[in-house]
């Protein structure tokens, strides 16, 4: 699918904040962003289409993304808390079946 | 919340199938059912969906019940390489895939 996701792993301290980006995210594409913690299954946080949030989860305001066009997506996490260490997941949207997800292999954030 | 239920984990002989059971019994009649899966530090992978026929492709077959409450998941030919955590979800198109916990298959030699 072609999704890649950076950095791949990162250690912040609380209270830092954090940008993690996704690409490439083609035209017509909507993006997603999931949080996965260890052993659970991945929690959606939001998703963007046509550059503009269609639809979130329930995530904190910490937690803001942008979808560039015909490019990338980035998410932003401010005011790290230890909690929020997991593996977060961007995934594009397919063109045939809007279930069809592809997801890049994430980035591991480690907040200490 | 996932709208699902699915055992935590099974195990299965290599090169025998592997059977992966959903209850979905809240399903409603414009709700796809969604396996993904999920192979230790990759993100998830789709595999198939299915409405309320049967389906098959190059490397699964899904089986949904007829009243539509419950689904099977078949690997025909389970490898050490399907060793992952598999997802059933019940999708509405025009929302958002719903993660449960999923059932972790182990494939053994």
């Amino acid at each position: 699918a072609g999704v890649t996701q950076t950095p791949r792993y990162l250690i912040k301290t609380r209270g830092q904040q954090v940008t993690l980006r996704c690409s490439p995210i083609s035209g017509h594409s909507s993006v997603s962003w999931y949080q996965q913690a260890p052993g659970q299954g991945p929690q959606f946080i939001f998703e963007y289409a046509n550059e503009l949030r269609r639809s979130e989860g329930n995530f904190p305001n910490r937690f803001s993304g942008r979808q560039f066009h015909d490019c990338c997506s980035e998410m932003n996490v401010s005011a790290l808390e230890l909690g929020d260490s997991a593996l977060y997941l961007c995934a594009r949207s397919s063109r045939e079946e809007i279930g069809e997800l592809f997801f890049g292999e994430g980035s591991r954030l480690t907040v200490l | 919340d996932a709208k699902t239920t699915q055992p935590t984990s099974m195990d299965c002989a290599e090169g025998r199938a592997a059977n992966l059971p959903c209850n979905h019994s809240t399903i409603s009649g414009n709700e796809y059912v969604y396996w993904y899966r999920q192979i230790h530090s990759q993100g998830p992978q789709y595999i198939i969906h299915g409405l309320k026929n049967n389906e098959t492709n190059e490397m699964a077959s899904l089986i949904i019940t007829e009243d539509r409450k419950s689904s099977t998941l078949i690997l025909p030919h389970a490898t050490l390489r399907d060793t992952a955590v598999y997802y059933c979800i019940v999708y509405n198109q025009g929302g958002k895939l719903i993660f449960g916990q999923g059932t972790e298959l182990s494939v053994k030699p």
